[in-house]
């Protein structure tokens, strides 16, 4: 098994719309979580953190769900800026405590 | 941003070559990062370098050797690599070698022919 599951997509999703990403994780003693962001042919950069209590940052919203080792992501009123690879990372999920990064979820944003 | 720096940003070499790949950061960090994205795969983390010293070797063949002779620069000399190691190697940056943001260089896109 993955230590850090994404469905890789694509989600095409027309501007304006909804759209929602999980993310699973294999380590029950995982501590941090974070979403990044990667466009096509750049570097990833960090969207936002993921706490317990969850958090939103304007149009997006992150989920910890630490009883069933998920994280979400939600995008609202998508824009087509949006479109990017969106990676999930954990920390802690190996004895060294190092960041591990899924697969990544591809998003298109359609006009 | 010019927070991270990585040269060459493209590099093709032959399997017997010997090429390094160099790594910049103006942050002020204290940890230093090489990763490696192949196509449809996750990053994978190679080396982790916390205050010169490393700290994290991810069972990398010995073709990859890193170097880090101060907390802003980063190497990684590469020697008869295989066709297989071609991707974009990707160095970060963080504050520590923990839970941190890391910020990324663009990467090099290394071709092994």
């Amino acid at each position: 098994r993955k230590e850090v599951e994404q469905d890789p997509g694509p989600f095409n999703v027309p501007e304006g719309a909804t759209v929602a990403f999980n993310c699973t994780y294999s380590n029950s003693a995982s501590q941090s979580f974070f979403w990044y962001r990667q466009d096509c042919r750049k570097e990833p950069k960090l969207l936002m953190s993921v706490y317990s209590s969850g958090n939103e940052d304007g149009r997006f919203t992150a989920q910890l769900n630490r009883a069933s080792q998920y994280i979400s992501l939600l995008i609202r009123d998508s824009k087509l800026s949006d479109s990017a690879t969106y990676l999930c990372v954990v920390w802690g999920s190996s004895n060294t405590g190092k960041l591990i990064f899924g697969q990544g979820t591809t998003l298109q944003v359609k006009p | 941003e010019t927070g991270v720096t990585q040269t060459p940003r493209h590099l093709v070499m032959g399997m017997t070559n010997k090429k390094s790949l160099k790594c910049e950061q103006h942050l002020g960090h204290n940890a230093m990062y090489w990763y490696k994205q192949s196509a449809k795969k996750p990053l994978e983390l190679m080396f982790v370098y916390s205050l010169e010293e490393r700290v994290e070797n991810n069972s990398v063949p010995s073709r990859f050797s890193p170097e880090c002779p101060n907390s802003s620069h980063l190497f990684l000399h590469l020697h008869t690599l295989q066709p297989e190691d071609s991707a974009l190697y990707l160095c970060a940056s963080s504050q520590g070698s923990g839970a941190y943001e890391q910020y990324f260089g663009p990467g090099t896109r290394l071709t092994v022919t």
